[in-house]
């Protein structure tokens, strides 16, 4: 166990809602990393959050939004939702602080489909 | 797109075998980092190369690294039931975003 806790584990929506995932850090971990893995995929970066601020984001559009609070615990926010939006999304925590990658720890995710 | 790409794409052996992939990536890197990921699971840590290092050890798996090729190996040895799983291979082209592969399937067959 990575201490590391995602809510829900599945979820199911329809094209056009909105969806938001959460995220428990590893106890001491200030920085959290969000992760969509399609399936036979490996994991694509979406943002990082360090102290409540973004700290860096992938190829994904605004309507991917995240939030870190200061417990450090973190949302996922997707807007008008896609089918290509489908996937495992993983919230990974570490001590980075945004300097450089150290090893990640890993929730067991959440898998969307979107219908 | 990705920053490594691992070969082979699958890999099916006998408990009791070694297992090798590889990972190769682009750009230069600060480190490289091979994680495991059980179907559907979230994936867990298994070990870390440093861009200065060369081989590194951890119980049954030996990872080595190349920077002149941009490549790198993880050896599996002895293989167990257990270790049946997707194999990743990240690096951190930039300083906040650990790039990962598309991975390697492993089958250990009893």
């Amino acid at each position: 166990e990575t201490g590391v806790t995602q809510s829900p584990t599945h979820l199911i929506k329809t094209r056009g809602q909105q969806v938001t995932l959460r995220c428990s850090s590893q106890s001491g971990h200030n920085t959290v990393s969000w992760y969509q893995q399609a399936l036979g995929q490996g994991p694509q970066f979406i943002f990082q959050y360090y102290r409540e601020e973004e700290n860096g984001r992938g190829n994904f559009p605004p309507r991917f939004s995240g939030l870190q609070f200061p417990n450090y615990s973190s949302e996922l926010n997707v807007n008008a939702l896609e089918l290509d939006d489908s996937a495992l999304y993983l919230c990974a925590s570490s001590l980075a602080g945004g300097n450089h990658n150290e090893k990640l720890f890993f929730g067991s995710g959440t898998q969307l489909s979107v219908l | 797109s990705q920053q490594g790409e691992e070969d082979p794409q699958a890999l099916s052996i006998q408990e009791g075998e070694n297992a090798t992939m590889n990972c190769s990536y682009k750009t230069s890197i600060n480190n490289l980092q091979w994680y495991r990921q059980n179907s559907g699971r979230g994936l867990v840590h298994l070990i870390l190369i440093r861009s200065n290092e060369r081989e590194k050890h951890s119980g049954r798996l030996r990872v080595t690294l190349d920077t002149s090729k941009k490549s790198s190996s993880l050896l599996i040895t002895a293989s167990r039931a257990a270790d049946t799983a997707s194999y990743f291979c990240a690096t951190d082209p930039n300083d906040y975003k650990l790039s990962f592969g598309a991975g390697t399937t492993v089958t250990v067959r009893a």
